[in-house]
């Protein structure tokens, strides 16, 4: 069965450092991708990063990159640079692309960015 | 391109009464979904469809939990009777399938309370 696993309820960072938020997975699928979500106190649900189990090299994305360990089967979001407004939910999640399209989500992790 | 529609964006019941949200995806997008996010919580995937068949729909509980879609395109999820612990928000989210496709697009969300 598919698993996510956020282990920081909370994160505190102060502005303008580099911030990682963990996330770990189990699936028996050989072929999945692994996403990264960002939710402010709005409410709405921001893509921020995918990444490929067949991706050779780690996805970024302007500040955002994913640090990809197959082998340890983790998936970490690495922001650098924190910003105020960073200040949100981030939620790991991840699509299994053998068993139907599954995409199921972890809890979460509330990141707080100092002045 | 028109993102993920639904409505209503809120709504408030008593225990016991109905209640139905409804969803349009993304135009094309064949796989939609529906999450319950509880307050605090990562989202839990209630129902997957793909077109108009049911890929997972483990989680939902059918006793009181309902979701159609009709034709591949709009859907409907309905709570009869609802439950205090029902109150969340219901979070509808599309893609388009294949291996590598990227984001879920999700909906603004409807925001259930039951009193």
């Amino acid at each position: 069965a598919q698993k996510i696993t956020q282990t920081q309820p909370g994160m505190f960072v102060q502005e303008k450092e580099a911030v990682t938020l963990d996330c770990t997975y189990d699936t028996s699928d050989p072929s999945y991708g692994l996403f990264w979500y960002k939710q402010p106190s709005s409410g709405e649900m921001i893509f921020l990063i995918y990444q490929g189990s067949y991706d050779q090299q780690n996805a970024t994305e302007g500040r955002y990159s994913l640090n990809f360990q197959k082998a340890r089967k983790s998936a970490n979001l690495v922001i650098s640079a924190s910003q105020l407004g960073d200040s949100a939910m981030y939620f790991c999640a991840m699509r299994d692309f053998t068993g139907g399209f599954k995409t199921i989500f972890g809890a979460g992790t509330r990141l707080f960015v100092k002045a | 391109e028109a993102g993920v529609a639904q409505s209503p964006r809120y709504k408030i019941i008593e225990k016991r009464q109905s209640v139905a949200f409804w969803c349009n995806p993304i135009s094309g997008h064949a796989t939609l979904y529906w999450y319950q996010q509880i307050l605090g919580q990562g989202p839990k995937l209630l129902i997957q469809f793909q077109n108009n068949g049911v890929v997972d729909d483990s989680q939902l509980p059918k006793d009181r939990f309902s979701a159609e879609r009709l034709k591949g395109v709009d859907s409907t999820l309905k709570i009869q009777p609802a439950k205090l612990e029902d109150s969340a928000v219901y979070l509808c989210a599309s893609s388009p399938t294949g291996e590598n496709t990227g984001e879920l697009f999700f909906g603004e969300g409807s925001r259930l309370t039951v009193l």
